[in-house]
Parts: structure tokens; C-alpha cells; sequence
């Protein structure tokens, strides 16, 4: 059973082109969360998602940033028009349920960098 | 406003030794408080976790004390080993978890042989 899997591993941006974030939860898990890592700073919550549905953006910066949990496929953090700012790793986890989500499962995480 | 605060934020300890790592809260509707273990370029792994119903677990080398009054929890580990080196974060997270966690800045822990 595959843990989290996130691609790609590293992701190198210009400034001003989009970056696209892949994270394939653990088989049986609708439940996913992303995060954002900055050097030397602990991980800190964007966004919330079930299959189809957006539960909790409140830690998503307002512009240029979007995630969807589709049906099929992964899910997708997608950030827009990159800024050397938005460089950092960024990690999903996953969940069986929302009750279950006290002890999820992270990936490896992407690390972009905006050049 | 940084709800966690992690201390210190590097420590060496020698091979054996006991490494203490502190954290202090100020949210009082948290009510699951985890440490995450995390090597570089890999995604942070649960080590242990604590609800506020209880004062200490243990589980192997690894202890969580908690103090529910002082809202402040501690991660002890004992005999430490050299494959221990790795950062260590607190995290914090209100009932339902719809927030999700709220993590620590982090203690970087090395071990010498």
C-alpha cells in the first residue's frame, strides 16, 4: 500500500508562470490537506479538501492560489503568476475521515523554486 | 499570532543522553497535541501524540508530558541514538480538525556519537 505520493519531487518556476502540485492520497483516503513549509519555519495549513468539495481554505492566500480534490485523479494545488515568495516546500496529507484526521499520513512533499 | 511556540530551536545531546524539547500553547480549545519527526527532504511522521486528558504517554524511548494548567507539553526522549537526529515539531489542533494542525517552528536535535 502506497503511502502519499506527490510529484513532482522538485519543481523549478520563473517568475510569473504557474506551478502545479500533485498529491495522490493513500488508497481508501478522501480526505486531503495541504500545507506550506518555509525555511526554518514549521509547516503551516492551506486548505482542506474532500473529494469534489473545498471544506477549508482559511490558510490559503487569497490570490493566485486554488486547490480542487476531484473525483478522479489527484488532487491539484495550483498556484498562479509565481513569485520568488511562493518558493518553499509544500506537503499534502491524507485522511480516511475527518474524525480519522488526527493522525494522517504526510508525503514527501514538493519543493518549489521560483527563479 | 503564533499559537505554538516550540523550544529550543536546536539542541545537541550526546548519545544515551535524554533530549527534552518544550512547547507552549495559548488556544484552549486544542485537544490533540502530536509530535511529528522529520528527516530532510522528507514529509514530517507521526512520532506520538497526547489528548489533554492525560498527563503522560509513553510508547518506546519516545514520552509526552503534558500540563494542562501551564498549557504546556514536552516531548522526552530517552537513551537517544544517533538515528534520532532529525527535526522535531509540535503541533496543535482544535476538535474536528477542519483548521488543521497548527505546528511549532521546529527543533532541530542532533545526536553525537
Amino acid at each position: 500500500n502506497a503511502g502519499v505520493m506527490q510529484n513532482p519531487r522538485h519543481l523549478v518556476r520563473r517568475r510569473g508562470q504557474e506551478a502545479r502540485l500533485r498529491c495522490s492520497p493513500m488508497k481508501g483516503h478522501s480526505h486531503v490537506y495541504w500545507y506550506r513549509q518555509l525555511p526554518e519555519e514549521g509547516l503551516k495549513f492551506m486548505v482542506y479538501l474532500q473529494k469534489e468539495n473545498i471544506i477549508d481554505e482559511s490558510g490559503m492566500p487569497k490570490e493566485r492560489f486554488s486547490a480542487e480534490f476531484p473525483k478522479e485523479g489527484p488532487s491539484i494545488l495550483r498556484i498562479q503568476q509565481v513569485v520568488r515568495g511562493d518558493s518553499a516546500a509544500y506537503f499534502c496529507a491524507s485522511s480516511t475521515s475527518r474524525e480519522l484526521n488526527y493522525g494522517y499520513t504526510f508525503g514527501s512533499g514538493t519543493r518549489l523554486t521560483v527563479v | 499570532q503564533q499559537q505554538v511556540k516550540q523550544s529550543p530551536q536546536s539542541l545537541i545531546v550526546q548519545k544515551g543522553g535524554i533530549s527534552i524539547i518544550n512547547c507552549a500553547y495559548e488556544n484552549t480549545a486544542f485537544d490533540y497535541f502530536p509530535w511529528y519527526q522529520q528527516f530532510p527532504g522528507k514529509g514530517p511522521a507521526l512520532l506520538i501524540a497526547i489528548r489533554p486528558d492525560v498527563s503522560e504517554k509513553k510508547e518506546g524511548r519516545f514520552t509526552i508530558s503534558f500540563n494542562k494548567s501551564a498549557k504546556q507539553f514536552s516531548l522526552h526522549i530517552m537513551d537517544s541514538q544517533p538515528g534520532d537526529s532529525a527535526t522535531y515539531f509540535c503541533a496543535a489542533l482544535v476538535g474536528g480538525g477542519a483548521d488543521g494542525l497548527t505546528f511549532g517552528k521546529g527543533t532541530h536535535l542532533i545526536i553525537q556519537p
